[in-house]
């Protein structure tokens, strides 16, 4: 089976601009979540979908939204970037069925802001 | 009360020898604790987890040691080797919450 993929794999942009980001779940995993990763303050969750449905969010301002579509694949907007979302942006895929709440992580995007 | 507190930031040991992380949380709604390891320029990749209602959980030359009471949970990895050298992140969540709270992560080096 194939595993969690993530496009691009690495970005640079400018600050200001913005960002899009994708992730492939694991096929049948309809949970994707979302979380950034800096050496500073570790890994952070962003958000959490669900069949389309956003359930969860972490703290962090408007400028990082997220979307999920029917094929449960996932993208990560960031708008108006500024130098601190200079960061991994990691994918994980879950089943969220049953008793399994295992999260399985994509290699990231490593997206610079200059 | 969200935070995951986990130690050492960093560990070195020998070849053979027993590697061990700590963590603790405050939250007493956490009711799942799993352990991820993350190589340089990688994803973090499940390792091993547990829930609160067993004491020990062992995987291989991996174990995670829970202990209600003090709101701590550990991961020792039996008979190191230099490939275990890694990142490693403990975690948690709350069943139906689909929210993972990390640790900070240990830096392990596994001297040849």
């Amino acid at each position: 089976k194939a595993g969690v993929t993530q496009t691009p794999r690495y970005l640079i942009k400018t600050r200001g601009q913005q960002v899009t980001l994708s992730c492939s779940p694991i096929s049948g995993h309809r949970s994707v979540s979302w979380y950034q990763q800096t050496p500073g303050q570790g890994l952070q969750f962003l958000f959490e979908y669900f069949s389309e449905t956003q359930r969860n969010k972490g703290n962090f301002p408007g400028r990082f939204s997220g979307r999920q579509f029917s094929n449960s694949r996932s993208e990560m907007n960031v708008s108006t970037l500024e130098l601190g979302d200079s960061a991994l942006y990691l994918c994980a895929s879950s089943l969220y069925g049953g008793n399994s709440y295992e999260q399985y992580f994509g290699p990231g995007t490593r997206l610079t802001v200059t | 009360q969200q935070q995951v507190k986990q130690s050492p930031q960093s560990l070195i040991v020998q070849k053979g020898g027993i590697s061990i992380i700590n963590c603790a949380y405050e939250n007493t709604a956490f009711d799942y604790f799993p352990w991820y390891q993350q190589f340089p320029g990688k994803g973090p990749a499940l390792l091993i987890a547990i829930r609160p209602d067993v004491s020990e959980k062992k995987e291989g030359r991996f174990t995670i040691s829970f202990n209600k009471s003090a709101k701590q949970f550990s991961l020792h990895i039996m008979d190191s080797q230099p490939g275990d050298s890694a990142t490693y992140f403990c975690a948690a969540t709350t069943s139906g919450t689909y929210k993972y709270i990390f640790g900070t992560g240990t830096r392990l080096k596994v001297l040849a």
